[in-house]
């Protein structure tokens, strides 16, 4: 079955302790992004990957670090996280990010909360 | 970032009645994209818009890509019980990368039987 998984799928945590969620997809992607989603802000782009070893900036990266060393691997690191990043987070991938390839398949979500 | 302007945030509607929502910035988009995110999980792409003035239809929803190229709407017609959730319009900017994508704040839609 073609997904894109999330590990773990809840995390409490408390501020400063480095943590990563991993984000895998099986489907033979080229782009994959992550992004945090907050009431009433809609999703916001953290990173985004377009091939491997190929990752920028998306709106929101503050605070945050990615790697993308396999094309079906792309993990999020938070190496001292804070509060405000307490948020539903997503992994997301889709063929390309070109032309008509813009079919992102989300991952089921990590809620991350920062005491 | 920039923002996509999304209206209306919220609806109450009775099942049989049609839907209308849009998303409006000041810069030019390249792609625009509609979601649904059913509660609990991700989102899921509805209808994806490539060029200005395209309209498109995917069952009871319709999704046009604004002649300005600054603008979308999606309207759902008929609604059912199932079209309970939250929708968003996403956009890649003009000028930007391809992989950099925008998301609307949400329409929380809410389908009364």
């Amino acid at each position: 079955e073609a997904q894109v998984t999330q590990n773990p799928r809840y995390l409490i945590t408390v501020t400063g302790k480095k943590l990563t969620v991993t984000c895998s997809q099986n489907m033979n992607h080229e782009y994959m992004s992550w992004y945090r989603q907050d009431p009433g802000l809609g999703l916001r782009q953290i990173y985004y990957s377009m091939n491997v070893e190929v990752t920028d900036k998306g709106d929101v990266p503050e605070g945050y670090k990615v790697s993308r060393k396999e094309k079906r691997n792309f993990p999020l690191i938070l190496e001292s996280p804070s509060p405000n990043q307490t948020s539903l987070y997503f992994c997301a991938s889709s063929l390309s990010s070109r032309g008509q390839s813009y079919e992102q398949y989300f991952g089921p979500g990590t809620r991350l909360t920062v005491t | 970032g920039q923002q996509l302007n999304q209206s209306p945030q919220s609806m109450f509607i009775q099942e049989g009645e049609d839907v209308s929502m849009n998303c409006t910035s000041s810069s030019i988009f390249n792609t625009w994209l509609w979601y649904k995110q059913d509660p609990g999980e991700g989102p899921v792409l509805l209808i994806a818009l490539y060029k200005a003035g395209e309209l498109t239809s995917n069952g009871r929803l319709t999704a046009q890509f604004g002649i300005t190229r600054k603008d979308s709407f999606l309207n759902i017609s008929a609604s059912i019980p199932s079209d309970v959730g939250i929708y968003f319009c996403a956009g890649q900017l003009s000028g930007t990368s391809y992989g950099k994508l925008t998301f609307g704040q949400g329409t929380i839609l809410t389908v009364h039987p």
